[in-house]
């Protein structure tokens, strides 16, 4: 169980364009989803923490304008990256936790590696 | 804002020796939690630690969180080649359980 699926798991684009990675969690309701951004060989940075039905709420220095966070359903957020840039190419990772558990760790999904040209 | 450091960064040991990672937060958690990440992979949820001076035992691994609630260790005993990977420490506060999570330490262990 407590399974976590993302969507791409690979994307090229161009500078300029919008894209959208999904994050899905297939056997658990998640209340609570999680944005992390991680370079190579580095650490997790949180970027924002979504909640099903309400407004994201960003870590200090993330531009919500240019990551925009849908939390639509217990099952799925959505990340968009608008008009991404080459610094924006990243390795980005979701997580869930299971509302319904009373426990806080969080599942990952398996991310997306983000390559901006 | 709340920092956890962990140290570490890097570690490589022979197959048999022990290893140990350390994590220290700017201020006091409600909890800590560990994960590791295999090359290639995502991370993975290993324990989590909710009481001051809690230790806690998985086979070979050992978690310690400590008294004042803001330093935590994993010791690895006899390391073998399958615990090669990043171990994150990752501190929990404040509102919706959002964890706060360390560099990591990257281990490897040559057979």
């Amino acid at each position: 169980g407590a399974v976590v699926s993302q969507h791409p798991s690979r994307v090229i684009c161009k500078s300029g364009t919008s894209v959208k990675i999904e994050c899905r969690s297939l056997d658990f309701q998640a209340t609570t989803m999680f944005w992390y951004r991680q370079f190579p060989k580095q650490s997790l940075m949180l970027m924002a923490t979504s909640n099903e039905g309400s407004k994201a709420t960003y870590e200090q220095g993330v531009e919500k304008d240019k990551f925009l966070i849908n939390h639509a359903s217990l099952t799925l957020s959505t990340l968009t990256v608008t008009s991404a840039h080459p610094e924006d190419s990243s390795f980005y990772i979701c997580s869930a936790r299971d509302g319904t558990s009373g426990r806080s760790e969080q599942f990952f999904g398996p991310g997306t590696r983000l390559t901006v040209l | 804002g709340q920092q956890v450091m962990q140290i570490p960064q890097y570690q490589h040991v022979q197959e048999g020796e022990d290893f140990t990672t350390y994590c220290n937060s700017s201020t006091t958690l409600s909890n800590i939690q560990w994960y590791k990440q295999r090359p290639g992979g995502h991370p993975v949820f290993l324990i989590q630690l909710v009481k001051s001076g809690e230790v806690k035992k998985q086979k070979r691994l050992t978690f310690q969180f400590g008294e004042a609630k803001k330093n935590s260790s994993l010791h690895i005993t006899a390391t073998q080649t399958t615990d090669v990977g990043t171990y994150f420490c990752a501190g929990g506060s404040g509102g919706y359980n959002k964890l706060i999570f360390g560099a990591g330490t990257r281990l490897a262990v040559h057979p």
